[in-house]
């Protein structure tokens, strides 16, 4: 099976700043896909942003991103201008392209200051 | 979330007991998940259905077992429920491959299961 691995259980940023959420993952495959998902405290599970292993280009979502290196095996989220809406557990997660299933990392927690 | 709906959303049991966990969608997808959610582990795939009547197994299937008789529902079965599966459920749907890849997948907004 495929392993995400999110090495930041936690991580702080003051209000305004930039963070950047790690997640690498392993895998033998060509072609797939990567997600950031974030879940505040409702729990609610809320998609940020999603990248294509074929496509070079880092995805973008107002304030948004991703730094996606293919060869290195590694996709971080990164937040400009945070919010403090933005706290919020965030997960990374990996789908195989002739998958079905989203396989999750452990997850980081953002905590946003003011 | 629209179109996804689990019951019930809080549950405590006592251990031994059956419990069933249901998911119900309007949005026809095919594929369905269900997932558990415990702190330091993610979410990790319990079982899931690409179809009525087809399913399989995840990642954490021992002690779970599901059915889906109709496009709408997904149940998930404790058969006899244990401490150790305490946790929070969600379920999951998403359309065709593609339509999952580019829209994400729909979760539900989670079972809290209590076994004491």
């Amino acid at each position: 099976a495929q392993t995400v691995t999110q090495s930041q259980p936690e991580m702080s940023v003051q209000e305004a700043e930039t963070v950047t959420l790690s997640c690498t993952y392993d895998t033998s495959e060509s072609d797939y896909y990567l997600f950031w998902y974030k879940q505040p405290p409702s729990r609610q599970m809320i998609l940020v942003i999603r990248q294509e292993a074929y496509k070079q280009q880092n995805a973008t979502e107002n304030r948004f991103s991703v730094n996606f290196q293919k060869a290195a095996k590694s996709f971080s989220l990164k937040i400009s201008d945070s919010q403090l809406g933005d706290a919020a557990m965030y997960f990374c997660a990996y789908r195989r392209d002739s998958g079905y299933a989203l396989n999750f990392g452990k997850g980081t927690s953002l905590l946003v200051t003011p | 979330d629209a179109g996804i709906t689990q019951s019930p959303r809080h549950k405590v049991t006592e251990t031994g007991t059956p419990v069933t966990l249901r998911c119900h969608q309007t949005e026809n997808h095919r594929y369905m998940y269900w997932y558990r959610q415990d702190p330091g582990h993610g979410l990790r795939l319990i079982h899931y259905s690409y179809g009525v009547k087809d399913t399989d197994k995840g990642e954490v299937s021992d002690g779970y077992s599901v059915s889906r008789s109709k496009t709408e529902d997904f149940l998930l079965t404790l058969e006899s429920a244990t401490s150790s599966q305490t946790s929070v459920y969600f379920c999951a749907i998403s359309g065709t491959r593609d339509s999952a890849s580019n829209y994400g997948y729909t979760f539900g907004s989670g079972t809290r299961l209590t076994v004491v």
